[in-house]
């Protein structure tokens, strides 16, 4: 099966600027995930989907974060405007039910200057 | 709400030793555990998992896991580890009631003397 694609792979841009982020799921699977991994630690989870609709968001700076999933399959994450702090690997995850493991996408590094 | 802790940032070891990384968890309900693995420039994959029956789960390239109860503890461990092996470990934790979040650790790097 296809796994999770993600795009761009990289991106660098200056603080202030806005960038966003595209996930592919794997087919079927309902639920997606976006964690943020800054160097060094574990990923942290942003926002996670259960089909179109949004199961937790706790953790997302909504001042400067959005994410979607408008059909229930692909999702985007955007940034506006990105902080110096923003600088780290974005992961995208999906799963195919309930506590089924997750896979990951190859990320997206993102480097503010 | 349930946390990970990975107290080794780092383990080096040589090749052909035994290694264990350790995982301590903490949660009020019952715990799903995983340990996911990031090979150099590669994506986050699972490597084992512990859903429920045997504590003791193993993966396909010989590593395996116990679960504890008592100790909260999920510890990886491998009797002789290989250069492949080289990489950062993930252990994550989600419950019967957390509607599938997943929280993971802050990572272990092994890496491998020859």
């Amino acid at each position: 099966e296809a796994g999770v694609a993600q795009s761009p792979r990289y991106k660098i841009i200056e603080k202030r600027q806005s960038v966003a982020f595209w996930c592919n799921p794997i087919s079927g699977h309902a639920t997606l995930y976006w964690y943020q991994q800054i160097l060094g630690q574990g990923p942290k989870l942003l926002i996670q989907f259960q089909n179109n609709g949004v199961v937790d968001d706790s953790q997302l700076p909504k001042d400067r974060f959005s994410a979607e999933r408008l059909k229930g399959v692909d999702s985007t994450l955007k940034i506006q405007p990105a902080k110096l702090e923003d600088s780290a690997v974005y992961l995208c995850a999906s799963s195919g039910g309930y506590n089924s493991p997750l896979h990951f996408g190859n990320g997206t590094r993102l480097t503010v200057t | 709400a349930q946390s990970v802790t990975q107290l080794d940032s780092q383990v080096p070891v040589f090749e052909e030793a035994p290694v264990e990384l350790r995982c301590n968890y903490s949660s009020s309900v019952s715990v799903y555990l995983f340990w996911y693995v990031q090979y150099p420039n590669q994506g986050l994959q699972l490597l084992l998992k512990y859903l429920s029956g045997s504590t003791l789960v193993e993966s396909i390239n010989g590593f395996e896991a116990e679960f504890n109860k008592s100790q909260t503890s999920f510890h990886l461990r491998k009797p002789s580890v290989h250069i492949s092996d080289t990489a950062e470990y993930f252990c994550a934790v989600t419950s019967y009631s957390s509607a599938s979040k997943i929280i993971f650790g802050s990572g272990t790097r092994l890496s491998i003397r020859p």
